[in-house]
């Protein structure tokens, strides 16, 4: 199983300030198949991005994602109210899915 | 537009068995992968069990393995999770999720909340 480790487990920013969102696979991530999904509270979650840097139709592009093999970042550039959620890394190896544990980014 | 609407869950004994319903609308259903995926109270995101487009191969997380069975019904849009063997550490709100093309998980439903308690 491909461990996925999201760091920090929380992030205290205030709106205007940029974040930046580590996901670290314990094995190398197939073809990049590495998203991005933002949670909030009584809500399923909403896809971000696709392909370790595709931006999913409809978002914003304050919102980037990279990285390849094992270390990803998602980096939203100026946070906006709406931003302040749980984001959560998923990665897809051969009929194996596994998320990572989220990052709590929180109004400081 | 595409609509995912998840549909059986309760207040269950350990023990007990309960079958999900996720009824799917706006997109050609046959085509696509399925997941369930669940969310314990307060907790993060756990991908649960996978179906392919005929429903010939599923996948399953080691801790629902031998107990819980996806399935689907092309024909009527629904997919299902049948679990058996509940157990209070299965509580949570499950989410039925559409795999779209190159694996892009764009569709979920708005999730059912099982609860296994005596």
């Amino acid at each position: 199983e491909n461990v996925l480790t999201q760091s920090p487990g929380t992030l205290s920013l205030s709106p205007g300030e940029r974040a930046t969102l580590s996901c670290r696979a314990s094995q190398s991530v197939k073809n990049n198949y590495l998203a991005w999904f933002q949670q909030k509270p009584g809500q399923a979650p909403r896809l971000l991005i696709h392909g370790a840097s595709s931006r999913a139709t409809g978002i914003p592009d304050r919102f980037t994602g990279s990285g390849s093999g094992t270390d990803f970042t998602l980096t939203i550039s100026r946070l906006e109210p709406e931003d302040f959620a749980v984001y959560y890394c998923q990665q897809y190896g051969g009929s194996l899915w596994t998320f990572g544990q989220g990052t709590n980014v929180e109004i400081k | 537009e595409v609509q995912l609407v998840e549909s059986g869950g309760a207040l269950v004994q350990p023990g007990g068995s309960l079958r999900l319903s996720c009824e799917a609308s706006g997109f050609s259903f046959g085509r696509d992968w399925m997941h369930w995926v669940r969310q314990a109270p307060g907790k993060g995101l756990v991908w649960v069990s996978h179906i392919d487009r005929d429903g010939s191969v599923t996948t399953y997380a080691d801790s629902v393995k031998g107990r819980f069975t996806i399935s689907r019904d092309n024909a009527k849009n629904t997919l299902f999770l049948q679990m058996s063997s509940l157990r209070v550490e299965d509580t949570a709100v499950y989410f039925c999720v559409r795999d779209g093309p190159n694996y892009v998980w764009y569709d979920w439903g708005q999730g059912i909340l099982v609860t296994v308690s005596s």
